[in-house]
């Protein structure tokens, strides 16, 4: 079965600060990767996703994220943080079928200091 | 266009009653997701429906939760007998096709007191 793993509960950043969040994914194929942002009280709004191709995929809001087969790791990243980038980040995993949804890892939780 | 709707946005009810939560896609999205959002366990994949169809209800909780969509439209997560343990946030998701990038709704947060 496939899993997500985010390694960091918290993470605290200063404003400004560049950031990187961490995904490590575990699938027998090519995976299709997500990085969704969810604030407080609000749905999941799509950052960004990994089909195929370019391995280096650009999203809203200025975040990238890297896909690297060899350590199943789709890391997330931003050179500069704004305090309106708190919030909860959750990466996804999907099957090529869909017919099983996506699995989520269990989210970091950013905060920016001023 | 809007987004994906979903109705009631908070729900408090007592244990042992049944309750209904609504959800409305995109329109023209014919790929629906329902997921469950709690402390203990995270984002959960509940059920799937391709049109009217859901071809796996495994990842329903209990037997307790079933859900239906009609006119490939509006779908409906509905659980009897409600339980404390089912206190979550119910998110419902759309797409245009299956394996596309999914629309999440604000979610409805069910309380069971």
């Amino acid at each position: 079965a496939q899993s997500v793993t985010q390694p960091d509960i918290h993470i605290t950043v200063s404003e400004g600060a560049s950031l990187e969040l961490r995904c490590n994914y575990s699938y027998g194929a090519t995976p299709y990767l997500f990085w969704y942002v969810q604030s407080p009280g609000q749905g999941l709004q799509l950052l960004l996703k990994y089909f195929s191709g370019d391995t280096l995929v650009q999203g809203i809001k200025g975040f990238e994220a890297e896909f690297k087969r060899s350590q199943s790791s789709f890391n997330l990243r931003k050179p500069s943080v704004h305090w309106s980038d708190a919030a909860e980040y959750f990466c996804a995993v999907a099957s090529g079928g869909g017919a099983d949804g996506l699995t989520f890892g269990k989210g970091t939780h950013l905060i920016i200091q001023p | 266009g809007a987004g994906v709707s979903q109705s009631p946005s908070n729900k408090v009810t007592e244990k042992g009653k049944d309750v209904e939560l609504r959800c409305d896609p995109i329109s023209g999205h014919t790929a629906l997701y329902w997921y469950r959002q709690s402390l203990g366990q995270g984002l959960e994949f509940l059920i799937y429906f391709q049109g009217n169809s859901a071809p796996d209800k495994s990842g329903l909780p209990s037997d307790r939760f079933s859900a239906e969509r009609t006119g490939g439209s509006v779908s409906t997560l509905t659980i009897q007998r409600t339980q404390q343990e089912d206190s979550a946030v119910y998110l419902c998701a759309s797409s245009l096709i299956a394996k596309n990038i999914q629309y999440f709704g604000a979610g409805t947060r069910l309380s069971v007191l």
